[in-house]
């Protein structure tokens, strides 16, 4: 069975472009989370969708990045305009459906982007 | 707010040596799983293991052991007779599951990780 896949696994890109990240996740995952990893510091929560519907939002820095669901599957990550303090690395992950079982709770995760915005 | 705290940044030791990572977490729900996940060269993270709340017995994977404690909010990893294999990133983290109700269940809160190098 395929894991989370995300690609470009690295972006290099100036300051004021736009950069899209993409997430497949495992097949059958409903929930799907992106984070990010700045500078050595720890991972930080951005958001959480739940098939197409956006669960939880909180961690989104401001209002240049945008995440779609489209039709519950892949996701994608859009940053724009890109500035220096978003680079770092994107990881996405996913996990089962609702419910209180082991595996229900447990996210996979790929292996993420590193973005550079220079 | 929940919060992971791993103080180890950096832990560099010799082959066979054993090894202990520490984690201390902070939650206010009585309801919460615990993770390890581990970050090897190639970039992903992989799940070694969660542990929920109500469930403190310590639990062992071949050389790995885990060792719960609620009264002083630590979940510590222990690697025994480490191998050039285990150098890696390894997270702590603390989620609120699913079933526990809120808005924000099922993210993760993740400790800053700690650099695990083994030399041969």
């Amino acid at each position: 069975e395929a894991g989370v896949t995300q690609f470009p696994s690295h972006s290099v890109i100036e300051k004021g472009q736009t950069v899209t990240l993409r997430c497949d996740p495992i097949s059958g995952h409903d929930n799907l989370y992106w984070y990010r990893r700045v500078m050595g510091k720890e991972i930080k929560f951005l958001l959480h969708f739940v098939k197409e519907s956006k669960q939880d939002e909180s961690g989104m820095p401001n209002n240049r990045f945008l995440a779609e669901r489209t039709g519950g599957t892949y996701s994608t990550l859009k940053v724009q305009p890109a500035e220096l303090e978003d680079s770092g690395v994107y990881f996405c992950a996913s996990s089962q459906g609702l419910g209180s079982g082991l595996a229900k709770n447990i996210q996979y995760f790929g292996a993420g982007t590193r973005l550079s915005v220079l | 707010a929940q919060k992971v705290t791993q103080a180890q940044t950096e832990i560099s030791v010799v082959e066979k040596e054993d090894v202990t990572l520490d984690c201390v977490y902070e939650t206010r729900d009585t309801t919460y799983y615990l993770f390890w996940y581990k970050q090897p060269p190639s970039g992903e993270l992989v799940f070694l293991i969660r542990r929920n709340s109500f469930d403190e017995q310590n639990e062992i994977s071949g050389r790995y052991s885990w060792n719960f404690q609620k009264s002083t909010s630590s979940f510590n990893f222990t690697i025994t007779a480490s191998q050039v294999v285990d150098s890696a990133v390894y997270f702590c983290a603390l989620s609120t599951p699913f079933f526990a109700g809120g808005t924000s269940y099922g993210k993760l809160t993740f400790g800053q990780g700690t650099i695990l190098t083994v030399h041969p």
